[in-house]
């Protein structure tokens, strides 16, 4: 069984505040990590898909981080704003599994 | 209009009744999945299937079946529905090019209830 361990579990921060949040993966059998963005009452959509140890990827005010050898990945948001009230999921590929496994999400409120 | 579509939206129905989720996707992609959300836990995948001749169980299959009528379509099924799988249930697709590599694209729920 993979276990993909994001944290903190929820974050409240104020409007303009930057955060950071967590997701844990095994380090074997690496293949691809995702994280996506999940609006409540919306569809999750795809933030980024990293592949590579050492990778960092941006879109606008929120970026990512890899570190595969360690087993984690860092998700960053700059400037919080009301609108990236979300959860924020990961998810682990391992190639011979052919399938996602994601983690339990991280759960972001900006309060304004 | 949607890339990826659910149909029905919400449903709520009663125990020991069958009961058929559809998928229907115009993105062309070769690969599509159904996972349930539960409050508190990740997306659990269901079934996945890679074009319409493999289909593959997921973690939690028991209780389900699926169909992949065509590239486009892929159906869940409970056969007979139990309280415990209410849920939000979400159709994905991915194309096939580089499979992990590839993101999924989430169709908008179908939020089931089972008495």
């Amino acid at each position: 069984i993979l276990n993909v361990e994001q944290s903190p579990q929820s974050l409240h921060v104020q409007e303009g505040d930057s955060t950071n949040f967590t997701c844990s993966f095994p380090s074997s059998n690496f293949y691809a990590l995702h994280w996506y963005r999940w609006e409540t009452a919306k569809s999750p959509e795809a933030l980024f898909v990293m592949t590579l140890n050492g990778d960092e990827k941006k879109k606008g005010r929120i970026s990512a981080t890899l570190n595969t050898k360690e087993g984690y990945s860092y998700l960053y948001i700059k400037g919080s704003q009301p609108e990236d009230s979300a959860t924020y999921l990961c998810a682990f590929w391992v190639g011979s599994n052919y399938k996602l496994t994601f983690g339990k999400g991280t759960l972001l409120t900006v309060n304004p | 209009d949607a890339d990826v579509t659910q149909t029905p939206r919400n449903r709520i129905t009663k125990t020991g009744k069958r009961i058929m989720l559809e998928c229907s996707q115009t993105k062309g992609h070769d690969r599509m999945y159904w996972y349930r959300q539960d409050p508190g836990l990740g997306l659990r995948l269901i079934y996945y299937s890679f074009d319409v001749k493999d289909i593959n169980k997921g973690e939690i299959s028991d209780g389900y079946s699926v169909s992949r009528q065509a590239q486009a379509k892929f159906s869940l099924s409970l056969e007979s529905a139990i309280p415990n799988q209410t849920a939000l249930y979400f159709c994905a697709t991915s194309d096939f090019v580089v499979a992990g590599y590839n993101e999924q694209f989430f169709g908008p729920g179908t939020r089931l209830t089972v008495l």
